[in-house]
Order: C-alpha cells, then structure tokens, then sequence
C-alpha cells in the first residue's frame, strides 16, 4: 500500500527546543517537499528536494533543516531559530519536479505542531 | 500581486447545484496546474490536474484552463454535502515550485 507517512501527529515542545518531523514515502518519488500551512492561509514551501544528496531552501526556509539520506525519508527539523514554529507541517512527493504528469505533488497526513 | 490567487469565499451552494471555484495566476510560464482538496484538519488531497488549454473532466469535476488568460477553474457538478471542504488551487511556478492560493472553502447545504 503505498504512501506517505508523517509522524507523530501531533507534537508539542517548549520554546527553545529543537523538533523533527518524520517523513517516509514508499512511492519511489525523487522528489520530496517540506511545505508550512497556517490557520487561513495556503502552504508555503520550506525545503525541497529533487534527489538524495541534495536539497534547496524554499520561500521560508530560515530557522529550519533537512536532510535527504535515502530516497524515502526527508526529516525536517524545526530549530530554535524558528521565531513562529506553532504550525501545520506538511511532507509531500512527487515523482519529478516538472513535466506532464510527473509534477503531481501527493501529500502525507501532516504533522501539527504546537510550540508554548 | 500575489502569485496565485482565489475567490477568498465561502462559497455556499444547495445540494445538487453547481459549484465553481475560480483562480488566476501571474507567471505566464506556468504549465502545470492543480486543485486539491481539503477538509477541516486533513492535509490536502489531488483531486485534478491540467497541463494543456480546454477542459478536463473527472466524475464531478471539471476543470477549466485558459493560458492566455491566466485562469483556471473547477466545477463542481450535483454538489454533494461531501464536497464540503477547501478548495487549494496551485500552479506550477518553475521547476520546482508549486505555489498555492489561500483556498475557497465550500460549503454544500443539504
């Protein structure tokens, strides 16, 4: 059954900390994406990657991290830098980055993110 | 300007009608286009993607795009109180940026 899991579902951290989110996609996509949902507004892009070994900052990438191992997982870590980190995190994949058809963006079930 | 943007909504349609989601985008190079949906506390889920001028449809989706014009719409038809939800819609940008609208959130009233 093919997928994209995000875990846990729900986190909650102090001010200060450091946090990582889990993605893991069985789909055999090269490309993964890190994107940020808050109340009322449409997603913005943290970090993408096209290839393992390999990542680019998004729009908001300031105060977060990625890294790109294996072509399955895309963990994103929520740094104390990060001034406003209370948020819906959203992983998604996709087979390529452009093209007919191998652009489609396939989103995991996110992870929210509470930080007092 | 923004770079994707939506009818802000709600949009509120009785069960059975056609409901019709609008966007426009800025970058002329655009060539791929998507509309998701989402409901309250879910991520977003692919329910259409366009790539060439005309129409394409899907059960009761159909969407509309115009290049030239920079648009591009969804239609729903025999609105279903299931179809309640927010509505993203999101262009491919570049090589790899999809940039989202704000959403319009639907609202199917039985």
């Amino acid at each position: 059954d093919g997928g994209i899991t995000q875990s846990p579902k729900y986190l909650f951290r102090k001010e200060g900390q450091n946090v990582t989110l889990s993605c893991e996609q069985n789909l055999n996509h090269d490309a993964m994406y890190w994107y940020r949902q808050d109340p009322g507004q449409g997603l913005r892009l943290i970090y993408y990657s096209q290839i393992v070994n390999d990542f680019q900052k998004g729009d908001i990438a300031e105060g977060y991290s990625v890294s790109r191992e294996k072509k399955e997982s895309f963990p994103l870590t929520v740094t104390s830098a990060q001034k406003n980190p209370t948020a819906f995190y959203l992983c998604a994949s996709s087979r390529t980055t452009w093209g007919t058809g191998g652009d489609e963006q396939y989103f995991g079930p996110g992870t929210r993110l509470t930080v007092t | 300007q923004k770079e994707v943007e939506q009818n802000s909504g709600p949009l509120s349609v009785p069960e059975g009608a056609i409901a019709s989601l609008n966007c426009t985008y800025s970058d002329r190079v655009s060539q791929s286009f998507f509309w998701y949906r989402q409901y309250s506390g879910k991520s977003p889920e692919l329910i259409m993607s366009i790539y060439s001028n005309g129409d394409k449809e899907d059960g009761r989706f159909t969407a509309q795009l115009n290049k030239a014009s920079q648009y591009v719409s969804l239609l729903i038809r025999d609105s279903q109180p299931s179809d309640s939800a927010t509505y993203l819609c999101a262009v491919n940008m570049n090589d790899y940026k999809l940039s989202f609208g704000a959403g319009t959130t639907v609202t199917v009233r039985a």
